[in-house]
């Protein structure tokens, strides 16, 4: 079975600090990775999504690639109170997966003034 | 901003009732997603549809629920007959750029009594 696999935390960072989330997968042929936002009681919001190796920066946003260690991770630059949530690593798979977006069980952080 | 919207936000229904949820994907979206999240729990792919037709679905999408797009801009999952355990926020999910970049609504949540 394809896993993803995140700490669940809690995670607590001062405000203006990095935080630093991570994920691994379990399915090799993994081709798109994403990291959502959720807040509680509300739906997944996109914040990211990375298909090759390495790093992709947008706004105080840096998801990190590495497909030979199957890990994917987010930081979090200049952390704000407001980035309290819970973040969601998404794959999907290798082969005729359609779309098929699998979660990890989400990493909450806590960003305190 | 277009955004997928979902009606009812929230449905509560007596066990063994029929329980239709709808969503309205964004309007140039080709690639249509139902994924549920039981209480405390991780987001759970149900079902993809593309060009009239479900391209793939879960083992958890069972003979009890189906789904349809019966007008150009509705999307609606079924659940013939409801049990206990299908209580959970139900997320509609779209994609217009070749099965990458999903985008959620608000979800509908379902309570079975």
């Amino acid at each position: 079975q394809k896993e993803v696999e995140q700490n669940s935390g809690p995670l607590s960072v001062p405000e203006g600090a990095i935080a630093s989330l991570n994920c691994t997968y379990s399915d090799r042929g993994s081709q798109s990775f994403f990291w959502y936002r959720q807040y509680s009681g509300k739906s997944p919001e996109l914040i990211m999504f990375i298909y090759s190796n390495g790093d992709k920066e947008d706004g105080r946003f840096t998801a990190q690639l590495n497909k030979a260690s199957q890990y994917v991770s987010l930081l979090i630059r200049d952390s704000q109170p407001s980035d309290s949530a819970t973040y969601l690593c998404a794959v999907i798979g290798g082969g005729t997966s359609y779309g098929k977006l699998t979660f990890g069980q989400g990493t909450i952080l806590t960003v305190h003034p | 901003e277009p955004e997928v919207t979902q009606t009812p936000s929230h449905q509560v229904t007596q066990m063994g009732q029929e329980v239709i949820l709808r969503c309205v994907p964004i309007s140039n979206h080709l690639y249509f997603y139902w994924y549920r999240q039981i209480l405390g729990q991780k987001v759970e792919f149900l079902v993809s549809f593309y060009n009239n037709e479900i391209s793939e679905k879960s083992e958890i999408f069972d003979d009890q629920f189906s789904v349809e797009r019966p007008d150009g801009s509705n999307f609606t999952l079924k659940i013939r007959s409801t049990k206990l355990e299908d209580s959970a926020m139900y997320f509609c999910a779209s994609d217009g750029q070749n099965q990458e970049t999903q985008y959620f609504g608000p979800g509908t949540r379902l309570l079975v009594l």
